[in-house]
């Protein structure tokens, strides 16, 4: 299963954008990036997924680079409600989500 | 649509007894159902993936025996911790996803378990 490399923490100002980066340099062809976040004491929330294209929902924008190597979380008008801990991760052909550390995002007023 | 929901969402026990989590999903049928295990400031840890009217497969180092895992239907799982422990406080989250491979999980609130 290919593994993620995230910054253990990050501070955002409330109302700027939030990039959290993540690396995936062994990821395979057909893996599929997926992004959680988790609000303490809760279950994890579904932010964004993709594959190969950049995508866009309400939540977040996913920035995919071409080699698919790494890829940028981005939130654009950051929120306190926006501090958690938030997950990369790559998604395996057998369906498991492996999760790691994550990234501590802090939105400071 | 994609909600998840567990019962009960906070449990307190005495060591020895057993105790039954269920994990549904309300919106969609879930061929597939992870649970989960997080201890405090750590991460999640997958405990095993259950499939609509199979035994569970249990990742590595978690006892089959002591946490008992059904999934009947395409809308309800249960995780059974057995002859509970103070050790096996923990929070257990469940996911659902319509298919393996292919469909994104959906995670429960979580169930905080105390064993006293």
């Amino acid at each position: 299963d290919a593994k993620t490399t995230q910054p253990p923490s990050m501070d955002c100002a409330e109302g700027r954008a939030a990039n959290l980066p993540c690396n995936h340099s062994t990821i395979s062809g057909n893996e599929y990036v997926y992004w959680y976040r988790q609000i303490h004491s809760q279950g994890p929330q579904y932010i964004i997924h993709g594959l190969k294209n950049n995508e866009t929902n309400e939540m977040a924008s996913l920035i995919i680079t071409e080699d698919r190597k790494s890829s940028t979380l981005i939130l654009p008008h950051a929120t306190l409600r926006d501090t958690a801990v938030y997950y990369c991760i790559v998604r395996s052909n057998t369906g498991k989500l492996i999760f790691g550390q994550g990234t501590t995002l802090q939105v400071k007023p | 649509g994609a909600v998840v929901s567990q019962h009960p969402s906070w449990v307190i026990c005495k060591s020895g007894t057993s105790v039954k989590i269920e994990c549904r999903s309300l919106d969609f049928q879930a061929t597939t159902m992870f649970w989960y295990r997080q201890f405090p400031k750590q991460s999640l840890m997958l405990m095993a993936t259950s499939n609509e009217g199979s035994k569970a497969t249990y990742e590595q180092g978690v006892e089959k025996d002591k946490f008992l895992i059904n999934h009947a239907s395409l809308t309800l799982s249960t995780l059974t911790v057995t002859s509970a422990h103070p050790e096996d406080s923990s929070f257990y989250i469940c996911s659902a996803s319509k298919s393996l491979s292919t469909d994104t999980q959906y995670f429960g609130p979580g169930t905080r378990l105390t064993v006293l």
